[in-house]
């Protein structure tokens, strides 16, 4: 069983267009995040939730909306998709947010907007 | 966030040992040491992780220094399959806004070679 999942794993759309990444763990950890990794390979978080709720929000443009249904989702929806949003996104989760804890990582969504 | 610095690259042989050193000289006390790496084409994934005593497990062995201003990440004998980019990062303890994410830098590239 894959702890981690997201779905889909390549997403190619068009500018403009809207789409969602859809992530699930199975691990039954309370905190899950999503992280960027743009083409110079820099990996940057975006959002962190905490048992369904926004704790943080990386001055990320508000055409991203995570939403978190219970505590084993997290999906990332994102509205007029631009050239700059072509990346790929890591879904992840914690049992805990602080230091002792590791987190796990999904394999990855790659969006190309073209 | 206590900032970690760490070797662009580094090279190793097949079934060597290999040392991968992080500088971390901002470390507070509470700030735990993590190590996660990233293979090709996958996301991150956890290796190990210590505040001040070495800690020992199935894929790496971490160093802690006595002042806890350095770190070093042990592979024991490596393997064509630990190829990738190895990132130290460091993690608060305690609860807080700021705590809800791992802080990833640029990471130590490992290459080995048959």
């Amino acid at each position: 069983d894959t702890a981690v999942s997201q779905t889909p794993k390549y997403l190619v759309t068009q500018m403009g267009n809207d789409k969602s990444i859809k992530c699930e763990q199975n691990l039954g950890h309370d905190t899950m995040y999503w992280y960027k990794q743009d083409s110079k390979k820099f990996l940057k978080i975006m959002f962190s939730y905490n048992n369904k709720e926004l704790i943080i929000n990386e001055t990320v443009p508000n055409r991203f909306s995570p939403k978190s249904p219970d505590k084993a989702h997290l999906n990332l929806h994102i509205n007029s998709l631009e050239l700059g949003d072509s990346a790929v996104y890591f879904c992840a989760s914690s049992q805990a947010y602080w230091g002792g804890t590791e987190a796990f990582f999904g394999q990855g969504t790659r969006l190309t907007v073209v | 966030d206590a900032k970690t610095t760490q070797p662009n690259s580094m090279e190793s042989n097949e079934e060597e040992p290999v040392h991968l050193p992080c500088n971390h000289s901002t470390i507070s006390g509470t700030d735990y040491i993590h190590w996660y790496r990233q293979l090709p084409s996958q996301g991150p994934e956890y290796v190990i992780h210590g505040l001040t005593s070495n800690v020992n497990n199935r894929m790496a062995s971490l160093a802690i220094a006595e002042d806890r201003k350095s770190s070093t990440l042990i592979l024991h004998r490596a393997t064509l399959r630990d190829a990738a980019v190895y990132y130290c990062i460091l993690r608060d303890a305690n609860s807080g806004g700021s705590n809800y994410k791992l802080t990833f830098g640029k990471g130590t590239l490992l290459t080995v070679n048959p």
